[in-house]
């Protein structure tokens, strides 16, 4: 029983335009949330996190949305840029346990 | 030193061995992680060290063995492996609770 969800498995967007991760969950415990990139054969590097009690964290190019009511958060990216190409992993968190999604492979095309 | 350090970068082994995997840590971190990754899958738990005490094992056969010799150091011990046992294994630590949660950048293991 998968309890985070990143249904889709990749997503390809046009340089500059905004890209949108989507991670659903299941376990209404789950009360800290973060996103990581990762590139191949290398550990996941953070990207940004967001507490429960919020409903929106912004940083840079960065925000993620919470929506605690239907157990969805997003990540997006604006602009886009080709290095940001890489798999997204969004992960919740209960005590100090991380539980992954599948991730999502972000292409950026020039 | 805001890193995770994971030795070796890449590790070939036969079945018959025995081999280390190492990661430090100088941030302070309390709580440290193993997590073993296949290709094109998340992360998988597989330990947990809280204040170099183990309280989490999931469920991960014992030709794996961690060991936390101190609140900076955490090993993975590791023999008789099998050839499915190649995977990424990823090392990272946290302060209380996930506060600072951060990964190495693991080591690629491949078992022949």
């Amino acid at each position: 029983d998968q309890q985070v969800k990143q249904n889709s498995p990749s997503l390809s967007v046009q340089e500059g335009r905004i890209s949108i991760l989507n991670c659903d969950y299941t376990n209404s415990m789950f009360d800290y949330f973060l996103w990581y990139k990762k590139y191949p054969a290398e550990g996941p590097t953070f990207l940004i996190s967001i507490s429960s009690i919020k409903d929106k964290n912004e940083d840079g190019r960065f925000t993620v949305f919470l929506n605690k009511s239907a157990k969805h958060l997003s990540l997006h990216i604006v602009p886009s840029q080709p290095g940001d190409s890489a798999v997204y992993f969004c992960a919740a968190v209960a005590g100090n346990m991380l539980t992954f999604g599948g991730g999502t492979r972000l292409m950026v095309k020039p | 030193d805001t890193e995770v350090t994971q030795t070796p970068k890449h590790l070939v082994m036969g079945m018959t061995n025995k081999k280390s995997l190492k990661c430090e840590q100088h941030m302070g971190h309390r709580a440290m992680y193993w997590y073993k990754q296949k290709a094109k899958k998340p992360p998988e738990l597989m330990f947990v060290y809280s204040y170099e005490k183990l309280s989490i094992n999931e469920s991960v056969p014992s030709r794996f063995s961690p060991e936390c010799p101190n609140s900076s150091l955490l090993n993975l011990h590791l023999h008789a492996l099998q050839p499915e046992d190649s995977a990424l294994y990823l090392c990272a630590s946290s302060q209380q609770g996930v506060y600072g949660y951060t990964f190495g950048s693991g080591t690629r293991l491949t078992v022949v």
